[in-house]
């Protein structure tokens, strides 16, 4: 079956500017994760979705991340005023049982790598 | 907070070598994950421990979580070309925490 999908999966942006990343989870996965992930580092946490709503957002770094699921499914992570800073791949995962459970194997989308100019 | 750290950060082979990379956790963990970055790629999972001293295989890849549930390893016997990638740790117990990686280059 189709696996998680992120667009896009480049994207350049202007300092300043607003920009939404998408991800397309494994359809029936009620967890969803973001990521980012710089060059030579493992994945940071930034936000964990079981079902709807944000049951962990303690890795957003700043207020300029926020990140939606509105029905569950698909979710935005949208940015804020981006600053240079930002420019990493983000990437996004899913997962059939919610976080904790002995079965929450993480299936990682392909990434969107966004650069800040 | 919770880290994981990962050791060594590089680590070239002879094909043919074996390779092993050390997982490290600051605190106790419930379980320990191990995925695979192949070059430009994404993390692919590849196993899931959680039990103390338990030790799993799959082929040529023999994985351990350690007695006191604060480290774990993975082990390549005999590597090939096809193993080339960056191996993470990671937990997704209370945090969803990643180390930084082991790179595992092989010449042929």
């Amino acid at each position: 079956g189709a696996g998680v999908s992120q667009t896009p999966s480049n994207k350049v942006t202007e300092k300043g500017k607003y920009v939404e990343l998408r991800c397309d989870p494994i359809s029936g996965h009620t967890a969803l994760y973001w990521y980012r992930q710089s060059l030579g580092q493992g994945p940071e946490f930034l936000i964990y979705f079981q079902g709807t709503g944000a049951a962990d957002d303690s890795g957003l770094p700043n207020d300029r991340f926020f990140a939606v699921r509105p029905e569950g499914s698909v979710s935005t992570l949208k940015i804020q005023r981006t600053e240079r800073g930002d420019s990493a791949v983000y990437l996004c995962a899913s997962s059939l049982n919610p976080r904790g459970s002995l079965a929450d194997t993480q299936y990682f989308g392909p990434g969107t790598r966004l650069t800040v100019l | 907070g919770q880290q994981v750290m990962q050791i060594p950060q590089y680590q070239h082979v002879q094909e043919g070598e074996d390779f092993t990379t050390y997982c490290n956790s600051s605190t106790t963990l419930s379980n320990i994950q191990w995925y695979k970055q192949r070059p430009g790629g994404h993390p692919v999972f590849l196993i899931q421990l959680v039990k103390s001293g338990e030790v799993k295989k799959q082929k040529r890849l023999t994985f351990q979580f350690g007695e006191a549930k604060k480290n774990s390893s993975l082990h390549i016997t005999a590597t090939q070309t096809t193993d080339v990638g960056t191996y993470f740790c990671g937990t997704n117990a209370g945090k969803s925490t990643f180390g930084d990686g082991t790179t595992l280059t092989v010449k042929p």
